[in-house]
């Protein structure tokens, strides 16, 4: 069974403190990887799709990474905007298959 | 903005009631994805329709049924609703080819009573 487990559960920084959000996952062949962000009582804001071992994207303070079995999310100088819950999931290579989704991490960017 | 809309945005309503979610799609995307989200739970997979077929089932009661239209709108009933189906439900879609990223709409809260 497809599993995403993210750590922390939640996170509380100072702004400017940059840090890292990880989330492990096992899946029967990874068709992708997503990062997702979700304010309080909104619908997921897609960020990132990453496909292979070793791919990096970038986005404003943003940049995911991959590896064979885990993802991060690095948060460079957060700003209190950046506060929201950060989600992960994966997809399965058989296609078409919906997204598998961590419970998320909590961020805080306090000023 | 991501092209996903959903109706109606707040719903509350009794224990046994039926309500139906609406969901309309992403111009171009074939897939729809329903998901649930409850307090403290992350979201939950209930149902995927491709094109007018259903695709794939996740862990939807069978108090729950869904269809998705000609036009590709998709509609959520939930039928002999109870306290714990308070939640928020969302609606995603996605393209058939190339990236393969849903994109979610706002949700509708359903408040059961």
């Amino acid at each position: 069974e497809d599993q995403v487990t993210q750590s922390p559960e939640a996170l509380r920084l100072q702004e400017g403190e940059s840090s890292s959000l990880n989330c492990s996952y096992t899946v029967s062949g990874l068709r992708g990887l997503f990062w997702y962000r979700q304010d309080p009582g909104k619908g997921p804001e897609f960020l990132f799709t990453l496909y292979s071992a070793g791919e990096e994207k970038e986005k404003e303070r943003l940049k995911a990474t991959l590896t064979k079995k885990e993802s991060f999310l690095h948060i460079t100088a957060p700003k209190p905007e950046d506060s929201a819950t950060y989600l992960c999931a994966v997809q399965a290579r058989s296609g078409n298959t919906p997204l598998v989704f961590g419970k998320g991490t909590r961020l805080s960017v306090i000023a | 903005d991501s092209g996903v809309t959903q109706t109606p945005k707040h719903l509350i309503t009794a224990t046994g009631q039926r309500v139906t979610l609406r969901c309309s799609p992403r111009s171009g995307d074939l897939s729809v994805y329903w998901y649930q989200q409850s307090l403290d739970q992350g979201l939950q997979f209930l149902i995927q329709y491709y094109n007018g077929e259903e695709r794939a089932k996740g862990n939807i009661l069978e108090r729950f049924s869904a269809q998705q239209f000609p036009d590709l709108h998709s509609e959520l009933n939930l039928s002999s609703l109870e306290l714990g189906d308070s939640a928020l439900y969302f609606c995603a879609s996605s393209a058939q080819t190339g990236n393969t990223e849903a994109f979610f709409g706002q949700g509708t809260r359903l408040t059961v009573v």
